[in-house]
C-alpha cells in the first residue's frame, strides 16, 4: 500500500524531555511537511522540506527541529524548548513540480497523525 | 496574522439539508484553494479544490463557489448525510511559491443529524 505512516499514534512526554516523531512515505514524493493542530486553530506549518538534505522553517518552528536524510523520511523532534507541545502532529507529503496545468500534483497527502501529550 | 478566515466554527444540519461553509482570504497571490475533510483522530483528506479561473466546481454532492473579486470561496454540501459529520478545512496556496505552502482556515465542525 502506498501512503504516509506516522508513529507512534500516541506519545507521552515528561517536562524537559526531547521526543522524536516519525514520518515515512512510500509515495516517492519530493516535498514533506509537518503541521501542528490545536483545537479551533486549524493546521499550522512547523517545517517543510522540498528535497533531501534541505528544509525550511514554517510559521511556528521555535522549539522544533527536523532532518531530511532520506527522501522517504522526515522525522520531527519536539525539544524541551517548546513551551506548549501538547497537540496533534500531522505529517504530509506532496510530489514536486505542481503547475497551473498539473493541478493534481499540488495535493498534500496527510498521515494519520501523532497525538503528543506532556505529563 | 491569519490569512484565511473560515466560518462558522460549527454547524448542525439535518439529514438531507445543505451545509455551507465560507472562507475569506487576504493574499491576492493565492491561486489554489483546496478543501480538506477530517474525521476525529485521522489526518485530513483532500475533498475538492478550485483555481481562481473558474467560479464553481462540483464533485458529487460537494460544490465550491469562488468569488475572486470578493476574495471569498465557499463549500456547499448538498443532501448532507450523517457520514459527512466531520471537520472541514479550507486552505489556500501559491502554486509557484517555494514549498507550495498551504495556509489553512480554522476549521468548521459539521454535525449531520439523522
Amino acid at each position: 500500500d502506498g501512503g504516509i505512516t506516522q508513529s507512534p499514534k500516541y506519545l507521552f512526554r515528561k517536562e524537559g524531555q526531547n521526543v522524536t516523531l516519525s514520518c515515512e512515505q512510500n509515495l516517492n514524493h519530493d516535498a514533506m511537511y509537518w503541521y501542528r493542530q490545536d483545537p479551533g486553530q486549524g493546521l499550522r506549518l512547523i517545517y517543510y522540506s522540498q528535497i533531501v538534505n534541505d528544509f525550511q522553517k514554517g510559521d511556528i518552528a521555535e522549539g522544533y527541529s527536523v532532518s531530511r536524510e532520506k527522501k522517504e523520511s522526515f522525522p520531527l523532534t519536539v525539544t524541551s524548548a517548546q513551551k506548549n507541545p501538547t497537540a496533534f502532529y500531522l505529517c504530509a507529503s506532496r510530489s514536486a513540480g505542481a503547475t497551473q496545468s498539473s493541478p493534481g500534483t499540488d495535493t498534500q497527502y496527510f498521515g494519520p497523525g501523532t497525538r503528543l501529550t506532556v505529563l | 496574522q491569519q490569512q484565511v478566515k473560515q466560518s462558522p466554527q460549527s454547524l448542525i444540519v439535518q439529514k438531507g439539508g445543505i451545509s455551507i461553509i465560507n472562507c475569506a482570504y487576504e493574499n491576492t497571490a493565492f491561486d489554489y484553494f483546496p478543501w480538506y475533510q477530517q474525521f476525529p483522530g485521522k489526518g485530513p483528506a483532500l475533498l475538492i479544490a478550485i483555481r481562481p479561473d473558474v467560479s464553481e466546481k462540483k464533485e458529487g454532492r460537494f460544490t465550491i463557489s469562488f468569488n475572486k473579486s470578493a476574495k471569498q470561496f465557499s463549500l456547499h454540501i448538498m443532501d448532507s448525510q450523517p457520514g459527512d459529520s466531520a471537520t472541514y478545512f479550507c486552505a489556500a496556496s501559491r502554486l509557484k511559491a517555494a514549498g507550495n505552502k498551504l495556509t489553512f482556515g480554522g476549521g468548521t465542525r459539521v454535525l449531520v443529524k439523522p
